[in-house]
């Protein structure tokens, strides 16, 4: 079985700060990691994903994320953050057709 | 053009009724899906299918019923709808294979069930 955790249900940051959203998961088999991002009454859109290869794998809008095998965590980043990240992040860890997501967390940017 | 499109958008209903929400991608993939989310946000998978067949199920009550036409289309269906359906429903698609799990979302359907 596989499950993701989110560690932040919430991270509150001031405009241009860095910000780091956690995430782990397990799975017995070897994974696929994706983050996604859902803007306010809209659907989910990918920001970035790790399949395999290099671990700092970077995404749209200026965001990355580094796969740690051994700490079983794939935790995003964004080194400056605008107003319009404001949004809801979501983890997911996937094996062949299925995605289990974390609960999420909301980044809320504030000027 | 969407590339995942859900209608409705909205839907306002009273217990008991029966509802559907249909969901067409223009993607070309072979695997669609439906989400569930909660007031809590949590995104849950209620079925997945691949091909116009159900290979995903999970626990979800008889009262929900997908049908896939064809490939690019997949509907939901609710019998008897309850106040614990109300929630977003989200619709996916996916090409396995192909950027292995990514999904591609619709813009979700808001169930409201009074």
């Amino acid at each position: 079985a596989q499950s993701v955790t989110q560690l932040d249900s919430q991270v509150p940051v001031f405009e241009e700060a860095p910000v780091e959203l956690r995430c782990n998961y397990s799975s017995s088999v070897s994974v696929y990691l994706f983050w996604y991002v859902q803007y306010p009454n809209q659907g989910l859109q990918l920001l970035l994903k790790y399949l395999s290869g290099s671990t700092l794998v970077k995404g749209i809008n200026g965001f990355e994320a580094e796969f740690n095998k051994s700490q079983t965590s794939f935790h995003l980043r964004k080194p400056s953050v605008h107003i319009s990240d404001t949004a809801e992040y979501f983890c997911a860890v996937g094996s062949f057709q299925k995605l289990v997501f974390g609960t999420g967390t909301r980044l809320l940017v504030s000027p | 053009d969407t590339a995942v499109s859900q209608t409705p958008k909205y839907l306002v209903t009273q217990m008991g009724n029966d509802k559907s929400i249909k969901c067409e991608q223009n993607l070309g993939h072979d695997t669609m899906y439906w989400y569930k989310q909660d007031s809590k946000k949590f995104l849950k998978i209620m079925f997945s299918y691949n091909n116009k067949e159900l290979i995903i199920n999970e626990t979800v009550p008889n009262r929900f019923s997908p049908k896939s036409p064809d490939k690019a289309h997949l509907n939901l269906h609710i019998n008897s709808l309850e106040l614990g359906d109300s929630a977003v429903y989200f619709c996916a698609s996916s090409q396995v294979g192909a950027n292995t799990g990514e999904l591609f979302f619709g813009e979700g359907s808001r169930l409201t069930v009074l």
